[in-house]
């Protein structure tokens, strides 16, 4: 069974401070796997990575990928109130390839 | 702009009622996915089409039924065979490699 597993389930934290969320992952034919911040209603698009090591960068937020061990990081540096959210991972493949099992979710907290 | 649409955002159902949550989207995706989401917990799939006339059953597709009769739309019945039927419900589409897009979701309560 295709398994996605997010770590910690939820965060808080004060703004400055910088943040690492985690993903591990157990997917056959393993594509991609997708970072999504999800605010109150629909999530959003992160980040897209399918090889091991190459850092993906959007301002404060960075997420790099593991293949060998099977794990993803998402990073967020100096965070502010804004970045409170849901933080879901991804993997696309598995047993039924080109649909999307997600974790459970990173809930982040970013106090004043 | 091109997007995805769900409508409609809040529903309530009656017990033994079948309802029909709608989905379009006018980015010429070809895969369209519904998902349903539980408080505190991530998506689930439900079905997803990689093509016109074609659809698969995700990790819980019981009670519920799909029809993919043109691209562009992908409505999903929450049929009275659901036993559980009150949660979140995503639609979202794909491209061929790439994230997705999400609609902006529709709240079903059953009372």
């Amino acid at each position: 069974e295709d398994k996605v597993v997010q770590s910690p389930l939820s965060l808080v934290v004060h703004e400055g401070d910088t943040v690492t969320l985690n993903c591990s992952y157990e997917v056959t034919n393993f594509r991609s796997l997708l970072w999504y911040k999800q605010e109150k209603k629909a999530p959003t698009f992160l980040f897209m990575l399918t090889s091991s090591g190459i850092e993906k960068k959007s301002g404060r937020l960075s997420s790099i990928l593991d293949k060998k061990e099977l794990f993803s990081i998402l990073n967020i540096t100096a965070t502010q109130t804004g970045d409170s959210a849901v933080y879901l991972c991804a993997v696309e493949g598995g047993t039924n390839a080109g649909k999307s099992t997600f974790g459970d979710g990173t809930t982040l907290t970013v106090k004043p | 702009d091109g997007g995805i649409t769900q409508s409609p955002k809040y529903l309530f159902r009656k017990e033994g009622q079948n309802v029909t949550l709608s989905c379009e989207q006018n980015l010429n995706h070809d895969a369209m996915y519904w998902y349903r989401q539980d408080p505190g917990q991530g998506l689930r799939l439900i079905y997803y089409s990689q093509i016109v006339n074609d659809f698969q059953k995700g990790d819980i597709a019981e009670g519920y039924s799909v029809s993919r009769e043109k691209k562009e739309s992908f409505p999903l019945t929450v049929t009275s065979a659901q036993k559980n039927p009150t949660a979140f419900y995503l639609c979202a589409s794909s491209p061929r490699l790439g994230g997705y897009t999400f609609g902006s979701g529709t709240r079903l309560t059953v009372v």
